[in-house]
């Protein structure tokens, strides 16, 4: 059985760090692209960033392009995401995601997700 | 980046009912289109990819079609589980990976 934890969340200021963990097991780790996604409360979903099997290509949406930093550990089975420079537009609950099946150029459907972690960035 | 619109946002279905969900894309994704289910306090569910294929373990009253730009997901007989919300969502025109602003599935 897929399980994704995510873990690393929690309240933190403008201008503030903050590094996400996600924990993945029964699957195959370093065989698929692995994404964030979030969603601020009591709104829709938003693609934030993803990362390919051997982590030699990283995308990002423009909002926090240059901010934030995807990355994997293979040998761990963790994914994470380093979020520096926060705004309180980044507040939601982000969600740890691996691609359905295996497709090394990433044309596969985002298919399991973890429970999520809630980032509160306030003063 | 392209932009996925759903529509309506909120649909009123009885039981048992069939349920016409809508996502239109403004440029083609091809039939690279997903659909998937959320429940409050859940986390999203994949129900469809490829625009028409069901994902494992869900069944056979969720049905997908359409490609290029514009996608139907259909939900026949309604149970009470299936009220929720459901986005779409594209991956053929990345990044980013675009969502819709999600559909309401309510009970009437």
């Amino acid at each position: 059985e897929v399980q994704l934890v995510e873990s690393g969340g929690g309240l933190v200021q403008p201008g503030g760090t903050l590094r996400l963990s996600c924990a993945a097991s029964g699957f195959t780790f370093r065989s698929h692209w692995m994404s964030w996604v979030r969603q601020a409360p009591g709104k829709g979903l938003e693609w934030v960033a993803n990362i390919k099997q051997d982590g030699s290509e990283k995308y990002y949406v423009d909002s926090v392009e240059g901010r934030f930093t995807i990355s994997r550990d293979n040998a761990k089975n963790s994914l994470y995401l380093q979020m520096n420079s926060l705004r309180v537009e980044d507040t939601a609950v982000y969600y740890c995601v691996t691609s359905y099946y295996y497709d090394s150029s990433g044309y596969s459907p985002d298919g399991y997700w973890g429970p999520g972690t809630l980032v509160t960035v306030s003063s | 980046e392209t932009v996925m619109t759903q529509s309506p946002a909120t649909l009123s279905v009885s039981p048992g009912e069939r349920a016409t969900l809508s996502c239109r894309a403004s440029q083609s994704v091809n039939s690279n289109l997903a659909w998937y289910q959320q429940k409050p306090g859940q986390a999203p569910r994949l129900l469809i990819y490829a625009a028409s294929t069901r994902a494992t373990g869900i069944p056979a009253r969720f049905s997908g079609s359409g490609s290029g730009t514009e996608f139907t997901l259909t939900i026949s007989g309604l149970q009470s589980e299936d009220f929720a919300l459901y986005y779409c969502q594209q991956y053929n025109n990345w990044p980013p990976r675009t969502f819709g602003q999600g559909t309401k599935v309510e009970i009437k």
